[in-house]
């Protein structure tokens, strides 16, 4: 799996767009990047996963440029909720469930009121 | 639909000692994945199961070890328990089929080796 490299933690305010940006120089050709959210003492939550180009859903979007080389999570006006850490994964999704997952260790997301 | 559970919430064990973990998978979902997350780090992969059978492994050494029943529930067993084995134990089950790194995690079990 690919190495990634996130900033350890971001500081933000109530009502605006965050950014996290994930670097994976080493990603191959195959690999997709995926990205999940964890709060204290609970288990990791899936957000969103994509290939290239940009990928929407009703939490988040992903910016992916045309060399793959690196993404970016971006979480449109942050609530206090969204204090969490972010975690981005890349790798080849097997077929038939077969899947692990590589954290590293995320991005500490600070939302302030 | 339910989620993934797990039993029990916290444990508090010696060194030395033995401790089972278990998990509930989500309705439908025959693949069960374990991790180890120590305080301030990222989840660490143990252990895959599926269809009752180890699918993958992590760098865990052997006392680490695991079932999974043929209703996709799933235990992991911890031998010889030592300090450093202190940490948040997650499962996460993903559905027969799915070519995604989209897994569904447990709440976790918070195991203390003292």
């Amino acid at each position: 799996l690919a190495k990634t490299t996130q900033p350890i933690s971001m500081d933000s305010y109530e009502g605006q767009e965050v950014n996290i940006t994930c670097s994976h120089n080493n990603i191959a050709t195959n690999d997709y990047i995926t990205w999940y959210q964890q709060f204290p003492s609970q288990g990791p939550r899936f957000i969103i996963q994509g290939y290239k180009t940009k990928v929407t859903n009703e939490v988040a979007s992903l910016f992916i440029p045309a060399d793959r080389k690196s993404s970016t999570l971006s979480l449109p006006r942050v609530s206090l909720s969204d204090t969490a850490v972010y975690y981005c994964l890349v790798g080849d999704p097997p077929g038939l469930g077969y899947s692990t997952l590589t954290f590293g260790k995320g991005t500490m997301l600070l939302v302030s009121p | 639909e339910t989620g993934v559970t797990q039993s029990p919430t916290h444990l508090i064990k010696t060194r030395g000692q033995q401790v089972t973990l278990r998990c509930s998978s989500q309705s439908g979902h025959n693949t069960v994945s374990w991790y180890q997350q120590a305080l301030g780090q990222g989840p660490q992969f143990i252990f895959q199961y599926y269809r009752e059978e180890e699918n993958g492994r992590g760098n865990f050494p052997p006392r680490f070890s695991g079932l999974q029943f043929p209703n996709y529930s799933s235990e992991l067993n911890v031998n010889a328990l030592e300090l450093d084995d202190s940490a948040l134990y997650l499962c996460a089950s993903s559905p027969p089929g799915q070519a995604s790194y989209e897994q569904y995690f447990g709440p976790g079990t918070r195991l203390t080796v003292t």
